[in-house]
């Protein structure tokens, strides 16, 4: 079965525009998380689905970012007015219920604010 | 404070040698513990995981080492081989809420030459 998918897989951008990144997690992984990739940085979590429980928005680095998750599926991570320092690789993870069930990574989005 | 301290950044080793990459973590409700292989381009993928019940856990030529009491784990991979360079990052699941919230490590880029 198809993996997690992530489009675009690249993205430029102008400081000031917005941006919306997709995932799209494997059929029937109900929790999905956002994690952000920083050149030399490790993973930082920004925000976590799990079925139809409020989402953990702990990770969310300014009020810039937000994302949502549509009928238990697909998901949008956008960022309002980008900032250079948004520039990283975003990636998108699914899992299934099951305790110490592991996550399965996208290939990630680049963005590149200029 | 939840966090996880990897180390070394970066890690070249002989064909035929033996890596190994350490982590520490604070937290000590952190319940299991991953490591993630990451290839150029690519999003992680779950190597091996060990619970803190046990003291070692192994899977071909990879091991986890897990030393409760130091809140330290390690991962040795033996017989290094050039297919193993990548990119490597343990992390801590903090089972908050019930789900498995992983806090991962800044990761250690890993060369191994022929």
């Amino acid at each position: 079965g198809a993996g997690v998918s992530q489009s675009p897989s690249n993205k430029v951008t102008e400081k000031g525009k917005d941006v919306e990144l997709r995932c799209d997690p494997i059929s029937g992984h109900t929790a999905l998380y956002w994690y952000r990739q920083s050149l030399g940085q490790g993973l930082e979590f920004l925000i976590y689905f799990q079925g139809n429980s409020a989402p953990d928005k702990s990770g969310l680095p300014s009020d810039r970012f937000s994302a949502e998750r549509t009928g238990g599926s697909v998901s949008t991570l956008t960022i309002q007015r980008t900032q250079q320092e948004d520039s990283a690789v975003y990636l998108c993870a699914s899992s299934s219920r099951l305790e110490n069930s592991p996550l399965h990574f996208g290939n990630g989005t680049r963005l590149t604010v200029t | 404070q939840q966090q996880v301290k990897q180390s070394p950044q970066s890690l070249i080793v002989q064909k035929g040698g033996i890596s190994i990459i350490n982590c520490a973590y604070e937290n000590t409700a952190f319940d299991y513990f991953p490591w993630y292989q990451q290839f150029p381009g690519k999003g992680p993928a779950l190597l091996i995981a060990i619970r803190p019940d046990v003291s070692e856990k192994k899977e071909g030529r990879f091991t986890i080492s897990f030393n409760k009491s130091a809140k330290q784990f390690s991962l040795h991979i033996m017989d290094s081989q050039p297919g193993d360079s990548a990119t490597y990052f343990c992390a801590a699941r903090g089972f908050s809420g019930g789900y498995n919230k992983l806090i991962f490590g800044a990761g250690t880029r890993l060369a191994v030459h022929p």
